[in-house]
């Protein structure tokens, strides 16, 4: 079993539309989350960072930990075609996510106008 | 921007080859990361240096290596390259105890 498993989609959805992302984790040492989107040929850009159980509202961004489930989401309300990227879970056990990171396959997401 | 830059953005170099990627942390960040990415997958953790040293390393064969240097700036060497070290290298860098900020990449191609 991987220790963070993510679905890669595809996932497409009509401009507006509310997008839920989610990954879920095995090992319970992770209590830093973090969502990273990256677009085609790019480094990955952070996008939300969490630190152990509960939600985080970044404008149309909604981050939310589940621990006890081992389960996280990423919400995109008011989906635009700019969003259209390949979005990232990453998790770390210390160092506020700054030690070793471990991601998730990543979820290509398209917007369509 | 994040303030990390890699260089070169991309290379092809020949099997059995050795190759240098170079990242300029973002100012102030005394620590760096380094991942390597397949097509189609999530970045995998090569090693980790803080203040010159290393503090961690993932599942990588000695032949990947590492330098930080005193600016923090730090390089990845791959001796004796192989097809399956074609990917996305990216760096990473941080102050300890928060997120990290990537760069954009160099994309290596072995053939």
């Amino acid at each position: 079993q991987k220790e963070v498993e993510q679905d890669p989609g595809p996932l497409s959805v009509p401009e507006g539309a509310i997008v839920s992302l989610n990954c879920t984790y095995s090992n319970s040492a992770f209590q830093y989350f973090m969502w990273y989107r990256q677009y085609s040929r790019k480094g990955p850009e952070l996008l939300m960072y969490t630190y152990s159980s509960g939600n985080k509202e970044d404008g149309r961004f909604t981050a939310q930990v589940d621990k006890s489930s081992k389960y996280i989401s990423l919400f995109i309300r008011d989906s635009q075609p700019s969003d259209s990227a390949t979005y990232l879970c990453a998790m770390s056990a210390g160092g506020g996510g700054s030690e070793k990171l471990v991601f998730g396959k990543g979820t290509k997401l398209t917007v369509n106008p | 921007e994040t303030g990390v830059t890699q260089s070169p953005t991309h290379l092809i170099k020949t099997r059995g080859q050795q190759v240098t990627l170079r990242c300029s942390s973002q100012s102030g960040h005394n620590t760096v990361s380094w991942y390597q990415q397949a097509l189609g997958q999530g970045p995998q953790f090569i090693f980790q240096y803080y203040r010159e040293e290393e503090n961690g390393r993932g599942n990588f064969p000695p032949r990947f290596s590492g330098l930080q240097f005193p600016n923090y700036s730090s390089e990845l060497n791959v001796n004796a390259l192989e097809l399956d070290d074609s990917a996305l290298y990216l760096c990473a860098s941080s102050l300890a105890n928060t997120e990290a900020f990537f760069g954009q990449g160099t994309r290596l191609t072995v053939v």
